[in-house]
């Protein structure tokens, strides 16, 4: 079974500065997809970013990047330039690829709630 | 309006009681899925369906039953209401790759009292 750790419970960053999420998972999958959910206080989880396993590049959204580092099994997430909208719960999550029309489940970590300052 | 709905957005019920919480999507998503969101836990899947009458069991099934006899509707049934199983339910679905990801319903936050 895979597992996913977020260690740091709670983060906290001043309006403009830069921040990083840490994110490690536990797999014997080689092939697998990880991913950054947001969820603001309205409580509604968004899609931040992903990232598939087999590509070397990080993934990139706007001022959301991560650095994957497959070897390590790190997922780290980091948001450049935050704002107050910013603030929220941020949970790291795994899925196995599977073959053909076949959909995995997505494992969640604990979280991470950042708090951005004004 | 297109997307996933989940009814009702607060429920507060009593111990023993059965409760069924509602979900609708609109996409013809063939897959669905139930999480719930407990603090220092993250999400952790109840059921999943594949289909229409396809269902399987996630991490923490017990207490649980779902049905699934439309592609739309994937409803969750706590049986017998237990103070456990306070929390906050996500229904979700996705297209049939999984690149995208899954699309998340509102939530819906259960109080057992």
């Amino acid at each position: 079974a895979q597992t996913v750790t977020q260690s740091q419970p709670e983060m906290s960053v001043q309006e403009a500065e830069t921040v990083t999420l840490s994110c490690t998972y536990d797999t014997s999958e080689s092939n697998y997809y990880l991913f950054w959910y947001k969820q603001p206080p309205s409580r509604q989880m968004i899609l931040v970013i992903r990232q598939e396993a087999y590509k070397q590049q990080n993934a990139t959204e706007n001022r959301f990047s991560v650095n994957f580092q497959k070897a390590a099994k790190s997922f780290s997430l980091k948001i450049s330039d935050s704002q107050l909208g910013d603030t929220a719960m941020y949970f790291c999550a795994f899925m196995k690829q599977l073959g053909g029309t076949s959909y995995g489940k997505l494992t969640f970590g604990q979280g991470t709630i950042l708090t951005v300052h004004p | 309006d297109a997307g996933i709905t989940q009814s009702p957005r607060y429920k507060i019920t009593e111990t023993g009681r059965q409760v069924t919480l509602m979900c609708h999507q609109t996409w013809s998503h063939s897959y669905m899925f139930w999480y719930r969101q407990d603090l220092g836990h993250g999400l952790r899947l109840i059921y999943y369906s594949a289909a229409a009458d396809i269902t399987d069991k996630g991490e923490v099934p017990d207490g649980y039953v779902v049905s699934r006899s439309k592609t739309e509707n994937f409803p969750l049934t706590l049986e017998s209401a237990t103070r456990s199983q306070t929390s906050v339910y996500f229904c979700a679905s996705s297209f049939d790759s999984y690149d995208y990801g899954y699309t998340f319903g509102s939530g819906t936050r259960l109080t057992v009292v």
